[in-house]
């Protein structure tokens, strides 16, 4: 079965830092990959996603991912973070193929920014 | 082009009542979903519609009931709320020759007492 794991529940970077969300999947092939976030008090937001080809996604906001298939994994980075870039991130596995788009989801990042 | 829309917002039922939350979208997506929120839960998909005139249960079907009533709109229905149906709602839509790519509501956000 599908399964997302962020390991990380909450992270705090100051503004002007680097910041890496992790994010790890389990699934028997390549599966479809998302990055969304979601501010306060508001709905989801699609970042980014991987669907094949270069391993290395460019997003929205100054977002990139990288998918590692021999690690699984799918994390997050942004060279420089801006006080605006607080708030909750969310991986997300899709399967390939069926009737329609289910995606599972990590249980989240939450992301405070320091001045 | 408003997305995807939710209604209500906000909402504070008793324990037993009924309510039904609206979602339409205006993209001509043909898969719509719903998920709920909650802390240190993720996302987890309630229910979803594949395409217009067919549903099917997703992790946390209980408690729930959905109609698909055109290719728009798609509701939720709790039939008997209860305390644990406290939660914030998402309904999603997605195109299915985008390979996955959901678009989100702004949620609505239930307190069941």
């Amino acid at each position: 079965a599908q399964s997302v794991t962020q390991p990380d529940i909450h992270i705090t970077v100051s503004e002007g830092a680097s910041l890496e969300l992790r994010c790890n999947y389990s699934y028997g092939a390549t599966p479809y990959l998302f990055w969304y976030v979601q501010s306060p008090g508001q709905g989801l937001q699609l970042l980014l996603k991987y669907f094949s080809g270069d391993t290395l996604v460019q997003g929205i906001k100054g977002f990139e991912a990288e998918f590692k298939r021999s690690q699984s994994s799918f994390n997050l980075r942004k060279p420089s973070v801006h006080w605006s870039d607080a708030a909750e991130y969310f991986c997300a596995v899709g399967a390939r193929g069926g009737a329609t788009n289910k995606l599972i989801f990590g249980t989240g990042t939450l992301l405070a920014v320091q001045p | 082009n408003a997305g995807v829309t939710q209604t209500p917002k906000f909402q504070v039922l008793k324990t037993g009542q009924s309510m039904t939350l609206q979602c339409a979208q205006d993209m001509n997506h043909n898969s719509m979903y719903w998920y709920r929120q909650d802390p240190g839960m993720g996302l987890r998909l309630i229910y979803y519609s594949a395409s217009e005139g067919t549903t099917d249960k997703g992790e946390v079907p209980n408690g729930y009931n959905v109609s698909r009533l055109n290719k728009r709109e798609f509701s939720l229905r709790l039939e008997s709320a209860a305390p644990s149906q406290t939660s914030v709602y998402f309904c999603a839509s997605s195109e299915r020759a985008l390979e996955g790519t959901q678009y989100f509501g702004p949620g609505t956000r239930l307190l069941v007492l």
